[in-house]
């Protein structure tokens, strides 16, 4: 089984601020981890992945995560903060060992206010 | 834009109703997803197809029912809905399963009265 889980509902930084969302997961193979971030009445975009090689992972709009395996951790980060940032952000898992359908888990979300 | 196209971006429809809902991807994609998105729960999956075959159903009511044509398009199928199928479906495709990223639509909001 694959699980996720996003230990903070919402994260609040003032601007210019370095931010962190939290994730942590469970498989039992290897992970392939995701970041999506979803503005308001729009569907989920893709901002970054992991799956092997360098544990740090650049993204889109100055987005990074980092991935840790002896934590079981993703954490999203960004080292300074604008307000256009603030949206849901969604972290999500696939078992590369045991998951024929590319299905992903997604964990609950973590809105992110980010005020100026 | 992510290439996936969601039609339409609202759905008002009472239980009685039959409708569909549409989903349009222009990447090339092999494989395409249905995702049910509610308030205060993390996204479900509902429907995975592969190259028109479907290979996942999470356990879904029958009143959804979806429909893969072709690898472009993907519909679902709506028919006696009850209110708390209320929520934003989503949409995605994926070069394939093995493990392609998965690129989403913007969704249809559906009210269901």
């Amino acid at each position: 089984a694959q699980s996720v889980a996003q230990p903070e509902d919402q994260v609040n930084v003032a601007e210019g601020n370095p931010l962190t969302v939290k994730c942590t997961y469970s498989v039992s193979g290897n992970p392939y981890l995701f970041w999506y971030v979803q503005y308001p009445n729009r569907g989920l975009q893709f901002l970054l992945k992991y799956i092997t090689g360098d544990n740090l992972v650049k993204g889109s709009y100055g987005f990074e995560a980092e991935f840790n395996k002896s934590q079981t951790s993703f954490h999203l980060k960004k080292p300074s903060a604008l307000v256009s940032d603030s949206a849901l952000y969604f972290c999500a898992v696939r078992d590369l060992n045991n998951n024929a359908g590319n299905m992903l888990t997604f964990g609950g979300g973590t809105r992110l206010m980010v005020k100026p | 834009e992510t290439g996936v196209t969601q039609t339409p971006r609202h759905l008002v429809m009472g239980m009685t109703n039959k409708k569909s809902l549409k989903c349009e991807q222009h990447l090339g994609h092999n494989a395409m997803y249905w995702y049910k998105q509610s308030a205060k729960k993390p996204l479900e999956l509902m429907f995975v197809y592969s190259l028109e075959e479907r290979v996942e159903n999470n356990s879904v009511p029958s009143r959804f029912s979806p429909e893969c044509p072709n690898s472009s398009h993907l519909f679902l199928h709506l028919h006696t809905l009850q209110p708390e199928d209320s929520a934003l479906y989503l949409c995605a495709s994926s070069q394939d399963l093995a493990g392609g990223t998965q690129y989403f639509g913007p969704g249809t909001r559906l009210l269901v009265l």
